[in-house]
């Protein structure tokens, strides 16, 4: 089955840094990735739409200043969180879409706990 | 405004008891809803449906839908402690090609 890889799993920093997530489609292309974050005992809470080669489409309420992000290649998509503050402290999530019918086709990535002190 | 709604939030089980996990939903253009368990990770998928009344089935786990009344039932029959986890339900549709979530349920078997 297709796998989507993050990387890193679990990343602590001070507050006021940067950190940079990245999502990887292993053994296909991915059209569009996904990225959610989700708060403790939430649901997923979707961030934004990344589109291989154009600007992402961020969810109402979610800074685009704040929350970079790069789809340079069809197997590649990075989030970063600029200047991290202790609010922003989350595991966040991607997934990819291999085209076609989204259901079908989205894989998730494993995740990545963001702890910011 | 599209939205999915998961009950209950929570829920504590013994060993061996049965539940169900209800998900209602007012998406525009439904496509399908679909089932995740998550644990300390990222979601797994589960079922995914698109017609009403058709169960789905795998091992403990059924789930069927009904589009006249917009929700879905996800039932577990002898649940173990395996199977204490976050339930999602998602449904796919709405004005933009992304999945909508739900609430989530938190599902707690104990022993």
């Amino acid at each position: 089955g297709a796998v989507v890889s993050q990387h890193p799993s679990r990343v602590i920093c001070k507050s006021g840094t940067s950190v940079k997530i990245e999502c990887r489609s292993l053994d296909f292309q991915a059209t569009t990735m996904f990225w959610y974050r989700q708060f403790p005992k939430q649901s997923l809470m979707l961030m934004a739409t990344s589109n291989e080669g154009s600007k992402a489409t961020y969810e109402q309420g979610v800074e685009k200043d704040k929350f970079l992000i790069n789809h340079a290649s069809l197997t590649l998509s990075t989030l970063t969180v600029t200047s991290a503050h202790p609010e922003d402290s989350s595991f966040y999530i991607c997934s990819a879409n291999s085209g076609g019918r989204l259901e079908e086709t989205q894989y998730f990535g494993p995740g990545t706990r963001l702890l910011v002190l | 405004e599209d939205k999915v709604v998961q009950s209950p939030l929570s829920l504590v089980v013994h060993e061996g008891d049965t539940v169900t996990l209800n998900c209602s939903y007012e998406v525009t253009n439904f496509r399908s809803l679909l089932w995740y368990k998550q644990e300390k990770k990222a979601p797994t998928f589960l079922f995914m449906l698109t017609s009403s009344g058709i169960e789905k089935k795998s091992g403990r786990l059924s789930s069927i839908l009904d589009k006249k009344e917009l929700f879905s039932i996800l039932n577990i029959t002898a649940t173990q402690t395996g199977d204490s986890a976050v339930y999602l339900c998602a449904v796919g549709g709405g004005a933009t090609n992304k999945l909508i979530f739900g609430t989530g349920t938190l599902l707690a078997v104990q022993p």
